[in-house]
């Protein structure tokens, strides 16, 4: 199986910051990989797919980047609706598997 | 969209049916995924039917146990679920195209 190791587990920022998030695969998973948003309740959403593109409707202060192991998520200016729970995905091989989870909350 | 219906609270050793309908695009064309989520963790994958030759994949946690399948005549993917466990609770999804049903509530429990 291939492993998904998402850091960092959880992250404290403010309004306006800059942060980033990391997944490494176990193996190369070429650019099979997605970026997931959950807020507590509610289904995951898809910010990003196929490592780099951005879903529609997404804002464009979420970009991710990488290719083969090494994955980002990167939201530059923080906004109060985007903290949340963030999860990558690859789905490269079966089985699926996803990071572990970020949990970023408001310092 | 996908709207998905279901859930309910069984006891071990029970079975369950998930369902859910698509609208807005054909079943039958297209790969599709159950997830699920256990209380208060992550998410894992379940199952995949994909869109060409049906071929059927399950996590090792299920296989043998649960069964995806799809309804090309009422357009709606299905996940018959059988001897369940207590730890097979948790919100399940299913899933296509980047697109999220809203999750059905399944608990396992005496």
């Amino acid at each position: 199986d291939i492993q998904m190791t998402q850091s960092p587990s959880s992250l404290s920022a403010s309004v306006g910051d800059r942060v980033t998030i990391t997944c490494r695969a176990s193996q190369d998973i070429r650019n099979d990989l997605g970026w997931f948003q959950q807020k507590p309740g509610k289904a995951p959403k898809r910010l990003v797919y196929a490592a780099t593109s951005l879903e529609g409707g997404v804002p464009s202060r979420f970009s991710g980047s990488g290719s083969g192991t090494e994955f980002t998520l990167t939201i530059s200016g923080l906004q109060r609706e985007d903290f949340a729970n963030y999860y990558c995905l690859q789905h490269n091989s079966f089985p699926y598997t996803f990071g572990q989870g970020t949990k970023l909350e408001i310092k | 969209q996908l709207v998905q219906s279901g859930g309910d609270l069984v006891q071990p050793g029970g079975s369950l049916r998930l369902s859910c309908a698509a609208s807005g695009f054909t079943v039958s064309t297209n790969s599709m995924n159950w997830f699920r989520q256990a209380p208060g963790k992550g998410l894992e994958w379940v199952s995949h039917i994909t869109s060409i030759g049906s071929l059927l994949v399950y996590a090792a946690s299920v296989k043998g146990r649960f069964a995806i399948s799809r309804d090309n005549a009422k357009n709606s993917l299905h996940l018959e679920m059988n001897s369940l466990r207590v730890e097979d609770t948790g919100v399940y999804y299913c899933t296509s195209q980047g697109s999220w049903g809203q999750g059905t509530l399944v608990t396992v429990s005496s």
